[in-house]
């Protein structure tokens, strides 16, 4: 059980067009959701956690209007890479924490989206 | 500022050797202590966690760890390694609710590799 989708699993797009990326709980319900960053040979960055039908809270140094943040449903968050650029080639990361878990029990990871910008 | 601390960029081991992927952590309070475990392009699975009592923690594959309080060390540990266990492995902090702000996000370490050949 406990299993979170992310899609795409890799994207290549042209710079100054957006991509959207997915994350969907399959088998749960989750209300809060972490959007982490992860560049090459380091670890995961925080950007956003998201919380089913608020704003989602960004973290110190993350625009924003550049991640777009969305989550409508309590089974599916999205991540949109608005007029993205080569700086924005990364690996992107979401997981996920079950309505109603435990306070310490584990976050549950997607498999990761690679972008790559050209 | 809370932080945690993976000293090894890599850890190299022979197959069928003792394993020891150190993490130490600098948080306020009693936080909860995870492992988890990433291969090539994929997201983290969970190995295990440290919320309270017995200071040995057995997890998933046969792994271990030791959380000791004095010196604020949560080290992995496996009896026997093997060629499989090749990846990365990233320590996490999950702050006390509340404290901060925190809606149960993980603050990781920088990651260890380890190789372990055969």
């Amino acid at each position: 059980g406990a299993v979170v989708s992310q899609h795409p699993s890799w994207v290549i797009c042209k710079s100054g067009t957006s991509v959207k990326i997915e994350c969907r709980s399959l088998d749960f319900q989750a209300t809060t959701m972490f959007w982490y960053r992860q560049f090459p040979k380091q670890s995961l960055m925080l950007m956003a956690t998201s919380n089913e039908g608020s704003k989602a809270t960004y973290e110190q140094g993350v625009e924003k209007d550049k991640f777009l943040i969305n989550h409508a449903s309590l089974t599916l968050s999205t991540l949109t890479v608005t007029s993205a650029h080569p700086e924005d080639s990364s690996f992107y990361i979401c997981s996920a924490r079950g309505q109603g878990a435990p306070y310490n029990s584990p976050l549950h990871f997607g498999n990761g989206t690679r972008l790559t910008v050209t | 500022a809370q932080s945690v601390a993976q000293p090894e960029d890599q850890v190299n081991v022979a197959e069928g050797n003792p394993l020891t992927v150190k993490c130490t952590y600098s948080v306020s309070g009693n936080p909860y202590l995870f492992w988890y475990v990433q291969y090539p392009n994929r997201g983290l699975q969970f190995l295990l966690k440290y919320i309270t009592g017995d200071n040995l923690v057995k997890g998933s594959y046969g792994f271990e760890a030791e959380f000791n309080k004095s010196q604020t060390s949560f080290h992995l540990k496996k009896p026997s390694a093997l060629v499989s266990d090749s990846a990365l492995y990233f320590c996490a902090v999950r702050l006390p609710m509340n404290y901060g702000g925190s809606q149960g996000n993980l603050i990781f370490g920088k990651g260890t590799k380890l190789s372990v050949k055969p």
